[in-house]
């Protein structure tokens, strides 16, 4: 069965940081590969996505993931963080050709950013 | 994208009794899924609500506890039954669009007293 790992739960920042932030999947076939951010109080937002192509991919404010498939791996970054970045960030993994198409998350990563 | 509709955006139950919540979405789609976020953690899918079919059941959860109805393409429900503070969790839907991903609802918070 497929699943998703976050190493980090918990990590402090000062503003214009940069920010890694890991993700491991285990599946051997094909994946579609999300980062979802979940702002204080509100619902879940995309951020970004891959699908196939280009392993870098970039999204919505100013964040970029780089899928590693040799390493299994979709990292998050973002090179200079900001206090409205505070958030928790969830990793989430498709494997598609399934029955179900199914989207499996990571236990999510919580970021604060300090002014 | 599309726009999923759910509601009630909250709610506050005795224990014993079942709540339904609904999912509306402004298109057809093939499949619906359901998630509960406990507090403090990630998503755990439910179940996967398939039009004209019985829902597909995670681990852990069984059809007695949350019923789940799929009446068309464009809406479902999520029961959950003889609820316990334990059952106290956002509950979201979502729905897969070939190309973009998936889209969520707004969730629905359920306190049990």
């Amino acid at each position: 069965a497929q699943s998703v790992s976050q190493h980090n739960h918990h990590v402090i920042l000062s503003e214009a940081a940069s920010l890694e932030l890991g993700c491991n999947y285990s599946y051997g076939g094909s994946v579609n590969l999300f980062w979802y951010v979940q702002y204080p109080g509100q619902h879940l937002q995309l951020l970004l996505k891959y699908f196939s192509g280009d392993p870098l991919v970039k999204g919505i404010k100013g964040f970029e993931a780089e899928f590693i498939k040799s390493k299994f791996s979709f990292n998050l970054r973002k090179p200079s963080v900001q206090w409205s970045d505070t958030a928790e960030y969830f990793c989430a993994v498709n494997a598609y050709g399934g029955a179900t198409n199914k989207l499996i998350f990571g236990t999510g990563t919580l970021l604060a950013v300090q002014p | 994208s599309a726009v999923i509709s759910q509601k009630p955006s909250r709610d506050i139950c005795q224990r014993g009794t079942s709540l339904t919540i609904q999912c509306q979405v402004d298109s057809q789609v093939t499949m619906m899924f359901w998630y509960r976020q406990q507090p403090g953690q990630s998503l755990t899918l439910i179940a996967t609500a398939n039009q004209g079919s019985e829902a597909t059941y995670e681990s852990g959860f069984v059809i007695d506890k949350f019923p789940i109805s799929r009446p068309n393409l464009t809406f479902s429900t999520l029961t959950v039954s003889n609820m316990s503070p334990e059952d106290s969790s956002i509950y979201l839907c979502s729905v897969a669009r070939t190309n973009y991903g998936y889209t969520f609802g707004s969730g629905t918070r359920l306190t049990v007293v």
